[in-house]
């Protein structure tokens, strides 16, 4: 079956670490895949979208994704965290089957001053 | 500035009632989705609408039905059918062109009294 999976459930970090957050896809074919961004109780921001080309795809707020195609991955990555990037983090792969996204379970962002 | 509204932002459901989400877009978009967001399992479908007078039951459509009568309005009703519906709802929508991703609203919490 199609599915994306995020392996972290949870991911702490320091300010000014760098983060690297795991995506890997289950697709027969290389499908569409994004990165959105959560606040708690709010609704999903996108962060960065891949479609083909360029495999290092640059979005908002200084995140950058890395699709690799041998190894079924599309992880997010940033430099250097700031305290205002807590939050939750999915990755979702489009299915052109009734235009629907999958989204992986997420993962949880904490950034400790 | 277009986008998508979500109402009420807190919603409080008695045992055997019927409530309804609402979900209104003025971005003209063709496509409408719902999801229920659970901690730890991401995003699910519930239904989706391509067109208006159309809508297709998603992965978790048991206990829920839609209607899809105007274009801009995309309303969900949880009905007493539905066991467990405390969670976080999203409403989505695309504008049908495989180079842009969902945008969504900012989400109505459902809790049981």
């Amino acid at each position: 079956a199609q599915s994306v999976t995020q392996p972290d459930i949870h991911i702490t970090v320091s300010e000014g670490a760098s983060l690297e957050l795991r995506c890997n896809y289950s697709y027969g074919a290389t499908p569409y895949l994004f990165w959105y961004v959560q606040s708690p109780g709010q609704g999903l921001q996108l962060l960065l979208k891949y479609f083909s080309g360029d495999t290092l795809v640059q979005g908002i707020k200084g995140f950058e994704a890395e699709f690799k195609r041998s190894q079924s991955s599309f992880n997010l990555r940033k430099p250097s965290v700031h305290w205002s990037d807590a939050a939750e983090y999915f990755c979702a792969a489009f299915t052109g089957g009734g235009n629907k996204l999958t989204f992986g379970t997420g993962t949880q962002l904490k950034v400790e001053l | 500035d277009g986008g998508i509204t979500q109402s009420p932002k807190y919603l409080f459901r008695k045992e055997g009632q019927n409530v309804t989400l609402s979900c209104e877009q003025n971005l003209n978009h063709d496509a409408m989705y719902w999801y229920r967001q659970d901690p730890g399992q991401g995003l699910r479908l519930i239904y989706y609408s391509q067109i208006v007078n159309d809508f297709q039951k998603g992965d978790i459509a048991e206990g829920y039905s839609v209607s899809r009568e105007k274009k801009e309005s995309f309303p969900l009703t949880v009905t007493s059918a539905q066991k467990n519906p405390t969670a976080f709802y999203l409403c989505a929508s695309w504008a049908g062109r495989h180079q842009e991703t969902q945008y969504f609203g900012p989400g109505t919490r459902l809790l049981v009294l």
